[in-house]
């Protein structure tokens, strides 16, 4: 039992380019979300996904895109990389609408350049 | 303001003390309440949930809400150095538990 999936653990982009980060679960879990952690800022909701099919914007989504096409994956797109961009960014998933996410991937470090 | 204050420490106390974390909220509208440790370089794991007030105790872990004084905390009894982690606490409104707002986390150092 795998929980929950991040690829990759690491990243370098260069300002402007576009990446995908990878997020996978097999504890079929209806609710995923990604999350962004910088420093003295704790965790931020970039967006989060219900279901297959079902997304929406959480604090700060600007800049990045998502999709749900199977309740296994929920990738985040990010469009044209910025500085800004630089944070350690984590998914999690749930099982219910009043379940905590107990379950977090180990991160993907970004950095943009 | 954030909506969500928690003193970032770094705060460190010796092996068997009791721990005391907390954090302050300013939106009324919030219902669950979490709190998570993370370990350096490691996602966030859950520790406590709890949802409206009262209190919910765990092994050596017990968390509060208090919504009158918008004040949860979390306590931490016989400390181990395994302890030694970053806390952070969450919370979320009425549209579930999905929508998370995090504090700033609170580093802790337990001493051998």
């Amino acid at each position: 039992n795998a929980g929950v999936t991040q690829t990759p653990k690491f990243q370098v982009l260069k300002t402007g380019q576009s990446m995908t980060l990878q997020c996978a679960q097999d504890m079929n879990h209806e609710y995923m979300s990604w999350y962004r952690q910088d420093p003295g800022m704790g965790l931020r909701l970039i967006h989060y996904s219900v279901g297959a099919g079902i997304t929406d914007q959480g604090e700060v989504p600007n800049g990045y895109n998502v999709s749900r096409s199977t309740t296994e994956d929920f990738p985040l797109r990010l469009l044209s990389a910025a500085p800004s961009q630089t944070s350690v960014y984590f998914c999690a998933s749930s099982t219910s609408f009043a379940t905590a996410p107990g379950a977090f991937g180990s991160g993907t470090r970004l950095t943009v350049v | 303001q954030k909506e969500v204050e928690q003193d970032p420490g770094p705060l460190s106390v010796p092996e068997g003390a009791i721990v005391s974390l907390n954090c302050t909220y300013s939106n009324s509208a919030f219902q669950y309440f979490m709190w998570y440790r993370q370990y350096s370089r490691k996602g966030p794991e859950l520790l406590m949930y709890t949802y409206s007030s009262g209190n919910k105790e765990d092994g050596r872990f017990t968390a509060q809400v208090d919504k009158s004084s918008k004040y949860i905390s979390l306590f931490i009894r016989d400390s181990q150095p395994s302890d030694s982690a970053t806390y952070l606490c969450a919370m979320s409104d009425v549209q579930g538990a999905q929508k998370l707002v995090f504090g700033q986390g609170t580093r802790l150092t337990i001493n051998p």
